[in-house]
């Protein structure tokens, strides 16, 4: 059984700094694309970042480039997003998803965590 | 970046009744087109991908369709259990962006 575990979120104070983490289990972590999606409280669906099976293909979205850094431990099963230089609209659930596909990166997402949330407030 | 619209933002509907949910990609994206249904307090859950192929699990009054910039999504016949959010993604470059979300609400 495929499961996403995430952890790391918590309360932080604007311009501060938070580490997620993405335990994953039941699949050949190694062969699949990964990547976070937040939800900010009462709305949509907001893409973060996504990283490739090798780390060789990453991407971010325009809201978080330069701030936010994914990346992966295919010896450990787990993924990771930094956060830095946090903001109020960072505030939402963070989730962990697989990607569909074997080898590659653009999605969908057929497995989701069920998220951790990050609060950005002073 | 390719911009999703979906419409309606949000629908009324009857047990028994039949739904469609359009999505339309700012530029096309080919059949690279996932529909996902998102319940109050759970993750989201992938229906649809390649605009048609149904996700193992999911019950076939679902379907999509559509290539390019058009995509469509139909409940043929709406359960209780299909009152939810649902949004589509494109799957086709980075950044994977998603619909706004439509609301099926119970009439």
């Amino acid at each position: 059984e495929v499961q996403l575990v995430e952890s790391g979120g918590g309360l932080v104070q604007p311009g501060r700094s938070l580490r997620l983490s993405c335990a994953a289990s039941g699949f050949t972590f190694d062969d699949y694309a990964m990547h976070w999606v937040r939800q900010a409280p009462g709305k949509g669906l907001e893409w973060v970042s996504g990283i490739s099976w090798n780390s060789g293909s990453i991407g971010y979205a325009d809201s978080v480039k330069g701030r936010f850094t994914i990346s992966r431990d295919n010896a450990k099963n787990s993924l990771y997003l930094q956060m830095n230089s946090l903001r109020a609209e960072d505030t939402a659930l963070y989730y962990c998803a697989k990607d569909l596909y074997e080898f590659r990166e653009l999605g969908p997402f057929d497995y989701w965590g069920q998220g951790t949330l990050v609060t950005v407030s002073s | 970046d390719i911009q999703m619209t979906q419409s309606p933002s949000s629908v009324s509907a009857s047990v028994g009744d039949r739904v469609t949910i359009t999505c339309r990609a700012s530029q096309g994206i080919s059949s690279w087109l996932a529909w996902y249904q998102q319940k109050p307090g759970k993750a989201p859950k992938l229906l649809i991908y390649a605009a048609s192929s149904l996700q193992s699990g999911v019950p076939s009054r679902f379907s999509g369709s559509g290539s390019g910039t058009d995509f469509t999504l139909t409940i043929s016949s709406l359960q209780p259990e299909d009152f939810a959010t649902y949004y589509c993604q494109q799957a086709n470059s980075f950044p994977q962006t998603f619909g706004q979300g439509t609301k099926v609400e119970i009439k």
